[in-house]
């Protein structure tokens, strides 16, 4: 059972308008949530966090929401911009920090930034 | 460069065949991951190491042994490649509130 759901594999947006990645969970006991990027041929990169004690937490142009009554998280991207474009996973934790038992992650979405 | 680093890059094995993916970390943390990813499944865990001297299964440990050698280097070991293995490895670090440093991957494919 896929405790960490991300529903869109792909995602298109137009350049300079919002993007908005959308992740739910089932564990009730995650207590730490995070965002990766990854390019093909490379390792996903840490993005932004947030804990559960929080419900938004903002870094630049990313903004990561949490609503745990609904067990939902979503990433908004603000404006987007071409080296957006890449696979986006969330991910969550029992443990603050990512966890001695590992991350569990999600499919990931396929963010593509049109021109 | 800080980071981690995985080798080899790129693979090619028959069927039956062993080998041993190499990572090693040098920003001192404690926790080390092996993840593999396939198409449309996301990234699923198959071992941990959570400290020096201790390796634990994850979610799909199956066909795999792992060796957290020092706290530096965390190896992963196919001993019968089967063709389900095809995929790309990834070694992840983690040491702060941050989540994970991972390696640059290693595609490996059984033939």
């Amino acid at each position: 059972d896929q405790q960490v759901k991300q529903n869109s594999p792909s995602l298109s947006v137009q350049e300079g308008r919002i993007s908005i990645l959308n992740c739910d969970y089932t564990n009730s006991m995650f207590d730490y949530f995070l965002w990766y990027k990854k390019y093909p041929a490379e390792g996903p990169t840490f993005l932004i966090s947030i804990s559960s004690i929080k419900d938004k937490n903002e870094d630049g142009r990313f903004t990561v929401f949490l609503n745990k009554s609904a067990k939902h998280l979503s990433l908004h991207i603000v404006p987007s911009q071409p080296g957006d474009s890449a696979v986006y996973f969330c991910a969550a934790s029992g443990w603050t920090g990512g966890g001695a038992d590992g991350l569990t992650f999600g499919k990931g979405t396929h963010l593509i930034i049109q021109p | 460069n800080a980071g981690v680093t995985q080798t080899p890059k790129f693979q090619v094995l028959k069927t039956g065949q062993s080998m041993t993916l190499q990572c090693a970390q040098d920003m001192n943390h404690n926790s080390m991951y092996w993840y593999r990813q396939d198409p449309g499944m996301g990234l699923r865990l198959i071992y941990y190491s959570a400290s020096e001297g201790t390796t634990d299964k994850g979610e799909v440990p199956n066909g795999y042994n792992v060796s957290r050698l020092n706290k530096r280097e965390f190896s992963l070991r196919l001993e019968s490649a089967a063709p389900s293995q095809t995929s790309v490895y990834f070694c992840a670090s983690s040491g702060s509130l941050y989540g994970y440093t991972f390696g640059s991957g290693t595609r490996l494919t059984v033939v």
